[in-house]
């Protein structure tokens, strides 16, 4: 079966820029969620997706939004970029009324 | 709010030694337990996790962790490590059935030859 994938893994941005990421679920996985790491915050949650609703939502300003499809596939989008947004951005998907999460490999995001 | 906190930012330990890393948390319902590694250059991976039953949990490895419930605690434990153990470990908590995981800040265990 395969992991969790995200697209892309790398990304270059300058400030006031916006940037979507992408981010495919363990096929059959309908919860999906993204996590921001940072050397100095370490990893916090963003938000969680499930059956294209946002049920839960970390404490990030109104630039960082998502969004689920039908398949199951999220998007992340951040718009207005700051030097402050540089980080790992990690997906994790679950299967519905597991508690359970599966990561996967990051798109690691630089604003320049 | 609910938090998790990792006691030690980095341990430095000779092989074969015995590995204690702590973790405690915050929130007094009913939460899941987790602990996760992350090898360099390499992804989040889970180590081992708690649910219910047995306090004592065993995950790969050789890893085990206990869950006492009385001092808010999970702390992840191995014997006798090994060079490829070095790796970051996080411990993360969410309540039961909300997906809003918290992680720690992470412990770097660096496992020298």
């Amino acid at each position: 079966k395969a992991g969790v994938t995200q697209t892309p893994r790398y990304l270059i941005k300058t400030r006031g820029q916006q940037v979507t990421l992408s981010c495919s679920p363990i096929s059959g996985h309908r919860s999906v969620s993204w996590y921001q790491q940072t050397p100095g915050q370490g990893l916090q949650f963003l938000f969680e997706y499930f059956s294209e609703t946002q049920r839960n939502k970390g404490n990030f300003p109104g630039r960082f939004s998502g969004r689920q499809f039908s398949n199951s596939r999220s998007e992340m989008n951040v718009s207005t970029l700051e030097l402050g947004d540089s980080a790992l951005y990690l997906c994790a998907s679950g299967l519905a009324g597991s508690n359970e999460q599966f990561f996967g490999p990051g798109t690691r995001l630089t604003v320049l | 709010a609910q938090s998790v906190s990792q006691h030690n930012h980095h341990v430095i330990l000779s092989e074969a030694a015995s590995l204690e890393l702590g973790c405690n948390y915050s929130y007094g319902g009913t939460v899941n337990l987790f602990w996760y590694v992350q090898y360099p250059g390499q992804h989040l991976q889970l180590l081992l996790k708690y649910f219910s039953g047995d306090p004592l949990v065993k995950g790969i490895k050789g890893f085990e962790a206990e869950f006492i419930k009385s001092k808010f605690s999970f702390n992840l434990r191995k014997p006798s490590v090994q060079w490829s153990d070095t790796a970051e470990y996080f411990c993360a908590v969410k309540q039961y059935n909300n997906n809003d995981m918290r992680f720690g800040a992470g412990t770097r265990l660096t496992v020298k030859p």
